[in-house]
């Protein structure tokens, strides 16, 4: 089946510092959704992107929806303790609108 | 209550229980959602339900047996589960589940373990 590369499968960051992490596939998608889960919770969507380039903030998150649609960064700026938890990202697909999971990014942040 | 709720929260079930999980919606959506969440691997969509009918069954095994009796419930009814079957069960709802809507809210889970 279609599947989505996210990475880094895991982050250990200080406070404060910035954190990056990506979905790629060789598919082509309409839109792009980044999702938050905290343990023990579902995920919570945090942006939603639905066109090439576009490039959108929430506070101290960026993403960014990448040109070619195949792609989707996140960037955390100055992260925080509460920043800890599963980041997802799920596109869906333009050949028959299917959404497409990627396994995670898990953000853990050093005392 | 608002969002999207799920009950209960934990479930322990031997392989010979039949057991049944419930999910309720308060968004006024008309699309709901089973999902099924191992460790380190992509959310594994199970069913989809649009305006109360089945509209995709992801391959899943007959022991899972899902129910749509309006909008705003649904239900996921288990019977002689396998150990493999443990995992977080998420329920999600959205406005409609057909073309580009796809931004889904999830409730919280229900952690099932099989023994």
């Amino acid at each position: 089946g279609q599947q989505l590369n996210q990475s880094p499968q895991s982050m250990f960051i200080q406070e404060g510092e910035d954190v990056s992490m990506n979905c790629t596939s060789s598919s082509i998608f309409n839109t792009w959704l980044w999702y938050k889960q905290d343990p023990g919770e579902g995920p919570v969507l945090l942006i939603a992107l639905y066109k090439a380039g576009e490039l959108t903030s929430n506070g101290r998150l960026t993403a960014q929806f990448g040109i070619t649609r195949k792609d989707s960064f996140l960037n955390i700026s100055a992260s925080i303790p509460s920043d800890v938890g599963i980041y997802f990202c799920a596109g869906q697909l333009y050949s028959n609108y299917q959404l497409i999971w990627g396994a995670g990014t898990k953000l853990i942040i050093k005392p | 209550e608002t969002g999207v709720t799920q009950t209960p929260r934990h479930l322990v079930m031997g392989m010979t229980n039949k057991k049944s999980l419930k999910c309720e919606q308060h968004l006024g959506h008309n699309a709901m959602y089973w999902y099924k969440q191992s460790a380190k691997k992509p959310l594994e969509l199970m069913f989809v339900y649009n305006f109360k009918e089945q509209t995709e069954n992801n391959s899943v095994p007959s022991r899972f047996s899902p129910e749509c009796p309006n909008s705003s419930h649904l239900f996921l009814h288990l019977h002689t589960l396998q150990p493999e079957d443990s995992a977080l069960y998420l329920c999600a709802s959205s406005h409609t589940g057909q073309g580009g809507d796809q931004e889904l809210f999830f409730g919280s889970g229900t952690q099932l373990s099989v023994l």
